[in-house]
C-alpha cells in the first residue's frame, strides 16, 4: 500500500472545528482513501472514506485534493469524545489485505 | 450496527501456556481478521479467513495458528506463549475483502 504521512498530534477546542490532514503523494489511481480512529482502550472504528469526490456522513467530513495527493478528514464540531488516534490509509480497489495502520494522529480535545 | 465480541479484555499467562482468543461476530460476515497492535509498530495483521475453515497468513503469523470452524466465530491460538507475544490483540470483520473493517474491542494479553 502507497504511504500516508500524518502530523502527530494536534489539539482543538472542544464545539470547534478539526482539520485532519494527510499527505499520500504516492496514491494511485485504484486508492482509496480511508481514516479509521481509535479511542482509548478501544479497537478502531471506521470513520470514513472516498475516492475522488468529497464525502460526507454522520461522522464527519473528507476533503480530497484535486490531485488526491491530500485529503483533510474534518470534525465540523469536537466533542471531549472525539479525542482519538486517527489513522488515514489507502486501499487499492478490490484490495483483499489486512490493514496497515502508522501512527497516526493524536487528537487532543480541550474543554 | 456490527458487534465485534472478543471473550476477554485483560488476559495473563504463563510463558509455555496454550492460549486461546475467541472473536464472535453477530453480522454473518464472511471475512474475519487478527491484529496485534503494539506501541510504535502500529497494527499488524496476524492470520485472516474469508470463508469457514479458510485461514490465510498475514504479516507475523510465526508462533500463532487461527480456527474457523463456524461463520461467527474466529480463534487466535498461541500454542505456546512466549513474553514477546504480550501485546493488544484486535479482532475485525468485513462484509467483503475490501469493505470497511469492524473491529472488537481488544484483548490485552500479558505473558509472564
Amino acid at each position: 500500500d502507497a504511504k500516508t504521512t500524518q502530523p502527530n498530534s494536534m489539539e482543538s477546542n472542544e464545539e470547534e472545528p478539526v482539520h485532519l490532514p494527510c499527505n499520500h503523494s504516492t496514491i494511485s489511481g485504484t486508492d482509496y482513501i480511508h481514516w479509521y480512529r481509535q479511542l482509548p482502550s478501544q479497537g478502531p472504528e471506521y470513520v470514513i472514506h472516498g475516492l475522488t469526490s468529497n464525502v460526507n456522513n454522520r461522522m464527519a467530513s473528507l476533503a480530497i485534493a484535486e490531485d488526491r495527493k491530500s485529503s483533510t478528514l474534518i470534525l465540523h464540531r469536537a466533542t471531549l469524545r472525539d479525542a482519538a488516534v486517527y489513522y488515514c490509509i489507502l486501499r487499492a480497489r478490490g484490495g483483499a489485505d489486512g490493514l496497515t495502520f502508522g501512527k497516526g494522529t493524536h487528537l487532543i480535545i480541550q474543554p | 450496527d456490527v458487534k465485534v465480541t472478543q471473550s476477554s479484555r485483560y488476559l495473563v499467562k504463563r510463558t509455555g501456556e496454550k492460549v486461546f482468543l475467541e472473536c464472535v461476530q453477530d453480522m454473518d460476515h464472511e471475512n474475519m481478521f487478527w491484529y496485534r497492535q503494539d506501541p510504535g509498530l502500529g497494527l499488524r495483521l496476524i492470520y485472516f479467513s474469508y470463508d469457514v475453515k479458510m485461514k490465510e497468513k498475514g504479516d507475523i503469523p510465526e508462533g500463532y495458528s487461527v480456527s474457523r470452524e463456524k461463520k461467527e466465530r474466529f480463534s487466535l491460538i498461541l500454542e505456546s506463549a512466549s513474553t514477546n507475544q504480550t501485546s493488544m490483540y484486535l479482532c475485525a470483520s468485513s462484509l467483503t475483502p475490501a469493505d470497511t473493517q469492524y473491529f472488537g474491542p481488544g484483548t490485552r494479553l500479558t505473558v509472564l
